[in-house]
């Protein structure tokens, strides 16, 4: 079964720090990988995509992929009381359109 | 950019009823939408796969004639949920996907149907 691990957290950072969460995935032949913040009670929006190998920089956010030890990061940087919210780590599914979600890590930035 | 409307966002109905969920691409055309249901503090599951023109694909474990879902046109998907119980008390999401990469699908989600079965 394709699985998306993630830690639930709480992930807990002061105001103005680097918060890093990790996400592994099962299937190696997954190609696309996806960031998706959810604050509570809303639906997910995405943060970020990323296809290679690699870091890949927007503003604050930064995802790294490692599709050789099948890992997959998103690094926030200067975090903000604003970027408190639930994380969603997604793995494209090879031969299929839908996506396949982690379940989430709750990030809290603390004032 | 890709703009998904869902509606209602809210919905309460009593056992037994039938509730409509619509999800409309605003800007662009899907021929394929996704539902997701998602249970409180637990990740979304994907319910089924909507395909305009022909049936919905659905997950294992989902129930066909209890979701029953309409991919009439190329911009609107529905979702009902037929002789609701209280176990069926969900957030219900919809996405679209936009191509943004060959081969890749970036899904933009609908804001979501609360549905509370009394």
């Amino acid at each position: 079964q394709k699985e998306v691990e993630q830690n639930s957290g709480p992930l807990s950072v002061p105001e103005g720090a680097i918060a890093s969460l990790n996400c592994t995935y099962s299937d190696r032949g997954s190609q696309s990988f996806f960031w998706y913040r959810q604050y509570s009670g809303k639906s997910p929006e995405l943060i970020m995509s990323i296809y290679s190998n690699g870091d890949k920089e927007d503003g604050r956010f930064t995802a790294q992929l490692n599709k050789a030890s099948q890992y997959v990061s998103l690094l926030i940087r200067d975090s903000q009381p604003s970027d408190s919210a639930t994380y969603l780590c997604a793995v494209n599914d090879p031969g299929r359109r839908a996506l396949t979600f982690g379940s989430g890590t709750r990030l809290q930035v603390q004032p | 950019g890709a703009v998904v409307s869902q509606h209602p966002s809210r919905v309460i109905c009593k056992s037994g009823t039938s509730v409509k969920i619509e999800c409309r691409s605003l800007d662009f055309q899907a021929t394929t939408m996704f539902w997701y249901r998602q249970f409180p503090k637990k990740s979304l599951m994907l319910m089924a796969t909507s395909n305009e023109g022909s049936k919905a694909t659905y997950e294992q474990g989902v129930e066909k004639d209890k979701f029953l879902i309409n991919h009439a046109s190329l911009t609107l998907s529905t979702l009902t949920v037929t002789s609701a119980h209280p176990e069926d008390s969900s957030f219900y999401i919809c996405s679209a996907s936009k191509t943004d990469y060959p081969g890749a699908n970036v899904l933009t989600f609908g804001a979501g149907s609360r549905l509370t079965v009394l």
